[in-house]
């Protein structure tokens, strides 16, 4: 019952290295979403992926692209990091993201020096 | 436009005493309400959701939440906690027929349980 596996789990860049954040769920979700978690701030959305095919920009989208490669996978790069980029990055999926409430993976720590 | 304010940022109690962490939500259309917890090095977890009806919402470990349409407030409670509820709990707010990409989270509330 794997739910949704995010790799890797801990990551070191350096500002300006590029780098691909993994995500798939195995629960046959519809909706997939990027978050990054800082301190005090919650968890701020990036990108999502309302159905297969389809992604938009969240609140902060700004140095991040998106693949949603199939149903199952959804996948964050960054195509040049900077240190701002230093966060706790999360993979959630939904149903449909109405009521359903998400799934979450267990995180992605990255710190760009 | 929805925000979500999480009173408090940390909750220190003893084991077997009551919490009570405050949520109050800002929105000028009905919302779904959410509570999840994140332990340590772990992803947020589902705790409970308020969609409609009852407002008195149960979840699991023990936790349950009542949404105050007059006070927008969303309070998670727990008559008797345990050390293992040690976490952090974020209260979340979706609009429906929104797809879930205009989920608000709030700052999170530490919960920390003493001995």
């Amino acid at each position: 019952n794997a739910g949704v596996t995010q790799t890797p789990k801990f990551q070191v860049l350096k500002t300006g290295q590029s780098m691909t954040l993994q995500c798939a769920q195995d629960m046959n979700h519809n909706s997939m979403y990027w978050y990054r978690q800082d301190p005090g701030m919650g968890l701020r959305l990036i990108y999502y992926s309302a159905s297969e095919g389809t992604t938009d920009k969240g609140e902060v989208p700004n140095g991040y692209n998106v693949s949603r490669l199939n149903k199952r996978e959804f996948s964050l790069r960054l195509e040049s990091a900077a240190p701002s980029q230093t966060s706790v990055y999360f993979c959630a999926s939904s149903l449909t993201g109405q009521g359903d409430g998400y799934t979450f993976g267990s995180g992605t720590r990255l710190t760009v020096v | 436009a929805q925000s979500v304010t999480q009173l408090d940022s940390q909750v220190p109690v003893f084991e077997e005493a009551p919490v009570e962490l405050r949520c109050n939500y800002s929105s000028s259309v009905s919302v779904y309400l959410f509570w999840y917890v994140q332990y340590p090095n772990q992803g947020l977890q589902l705790l409970l959701k308020y969609l409609s009806g009852s407002t008195l919402v149960k979840g699991i470990n023990g936790f349950e939440a009542e949404f105050n349409k007059s006070q927008t407030s969303f309070h998670l409670r727990k008559p008797s906690v345990h050390i293992s509820d040690t976490a952090e709990y974020f209260c979340a707010v979706t609009p429906p027929n929104t797809g879930g990409f205009k989920t608000i989270f709030g700052a999170g509330t530490r919960l920390f349980v003493k001995a």
